[in-house]
């Protein structure tokens, strides 16, 4: 099974500041056939399930603001919010959707310095 | 507007058996795999079952493997997780979920399995 692990556990940013959160697939999960990496980003509120922001490691969800962006490739990828709001805390986690059973990380929570 | 609704979620004790139903709204259920995939405080999001669009694929994560079933009625947009041989670490919230283009697209809000003695 292909374990996806996050750093950091925790981050406090200033409002208006940048966020960077990494994920580390333990196994490739670019296909080399389509170049396409099976990586999604999800972000989750309180009493909500989660949410669909990136797939592809770099496509924007439909309706996702433009400050979110992933991007990486192979094992190494990174959610970065360029410019965070006060709606933007919450937890986030990377998904591989290379192989099943589809693992999460373990996430990591984003909260206002 | 799509929607995912889950039920059948209950407290049982350890070895017992409980079935979760997940009705889905506004989408064309037939043409898509269906997930179960549940969350706990230490373990975290674990994709347990899929189910393939016609039924003919089912793969199960080794933690579930031989004690829970998916199945899914298409003429009624439903899909289903047979759980027997319940454990402790089975208590979680049980979400459904779709994926009609990558991954997790839609998402039910969940039901709560908790397997205590």
């Amino acid at each position: 099974d292909i374990v996806m692990t996050q750093s950091p556990e925790s981050l406090a940013v200033s409002l208006g500041e940048r966020a960077t959160i990494n994920c580390k697939s333990s196994q490739n999960i670019l296909y080399s056939s389509n170049n396409k990496n099976y990586l999604a980003w999800f972000q989750q509120k309180p009493g909500q399930p989660p949410k669909l922001l990136i797939y592809w490691a770099s496509n924007r969800e439909s309706g996702v603001p433009d400050r979110f962006s992933g991007s990486g490739s192979g094992t190494d990828f990174t959610l970065t919010i360029s410019s965070l709001q006060a709606e933007d805390v919450a937890v986030y986690y990377c998904q591989q959707y290379f192989s099943f059973p589809y693992s999460f990380g373990q996430g990591t929570k984003l909260e206002i310095k | 507007q799509v929607q995912l609704v889950e039920s059948g979620g209950d407290v049982v004790q350890p070895g017992m058996s409980l079935r979760l139903s997940c009705e889905v709204f506004g989408f064309t259920f037939s043409s898509y795999a269906m997930y179960w995939v549940r969350q706990t405080p230490g373990k975290g999001l674990e994709c347990v079952a899929v189910i393939s669009d016609d039924t003919t694929n089912k793969i199960y994560a080794d933690s579930v493997k031989g004690r829970f079933t998916i199945s899914r009625d298409n003429s009624k947009n439903m899909v289903y997780l047979q759980m027997s041989s319940l454990r402790v670490e089975d208590t979680a919230l049980y979400y459904c979920a779709t994926a009609s283009m990558t991954t997790f697209d839609y998402w039910g809000q969940g039901t709560v399995v908790t397997v205590s003695s």
